[in-house]
């Protein structure tokens, strides 16, 4: 199956710092690569997604970025604020029709923290 | 719309007890998912089901059992809790697919505890 590998695993930037976090992904078939932010004590909320064939996409302060050839992702954050402190996910969706459809495997999630 | 409720929120077992977990969702979502999320772990797939009567393991689905018998409502029973089953517990919903575009929208969780 699909394996989702996510780092860093903690990270802490000043207030109106850039955060960026990367994923890596096995599965070549994966074509749905979406973000998710839990904040403390709430379910998961998705933030940004990217399909696999587009390279870059941009959401005001938040763009992901894709590399399909290196298997590779990324959430970048920019002007971090305060609220912006949670927990990360990356996710990788393969497109086959077979048991793994409609899956997503999370990688292990990231803890940002953003100091004022 | 309420989205994807959980119930209850909070509870703490016995080593050896039973329960159920209650998910519902009011999308007319197809696919509903069971995850347990742990320190460190990040979100790992307990069982899932791509529609009203039909379930399927996920990657950790041993001493868990679920049913799907309304399209709405998909449950998640322990039959003999241990404590290696303590953790906080998220259902989820997506739409069908017909791509593989798969938006999953999670419950509130619930933070179950075995002593």
């Amino acid at each position: 199956g699909e394996n989702v590998e996510q780092h860093p695993s903690t990270l802490s930037v000043q207030e109106g710092d850039s955060a960026v976090i990367k994923c890596t992904y096995s599965d070549s078939a994966s074509n749905y690569f979406p973000w998710y932010k839990q904040e403390l004590g709430k379910g998961p909320q998705l933030i940004i997604d990217i399909r696999s064939n587009v390279g870059e996409k941009k959401d005001q302060r938040i763009a992901v970025t894709l590399n399909k050839t290196a298997k590779h992702f990324s959430l970048h954050i920019t002007e971090t604020q305060p609220e912006d402190s949670a927990v990360y996910f990356c996710a990788a969706s393969p497109s086959d029709r077979g048991s793994t459809l409609g899956r997503l495997y999370f990688g292990r999630g990231t803890q940002l923290t953003v100091w004022p | 719309n309420a989205g994807v409720t959980q119930t209850p929120k909070f509870r703490v077992l016995k080593t050896g007890q039973s329960m159920t977990l209650l998910c519902a969702q009011d999308m007319n979502h197809e696919y509903m998912y069971w995850y347990r999320q742990d320190p460190g772990m990040g979100l790992r797939l307990i069982h899932y089901s791509v529609g009203e009567g039909t379930t399927a393991k996920g990657e950790v689905p041993d001493g868990y059992n679920v049913s799907r018998l309304k399209k709405q409502n998909f449950l998640l029973g322990l039959e003999s809790a241990a404590p290696s089953q303590t953790s906080v517990y998220f259902c989820a919903s997506s739409y069908l697919l017909g791509s593989s575009y798969n938006e999953q929208f999670f419950g509130p969780g619930t933070r179950l505890t075995v002593l």
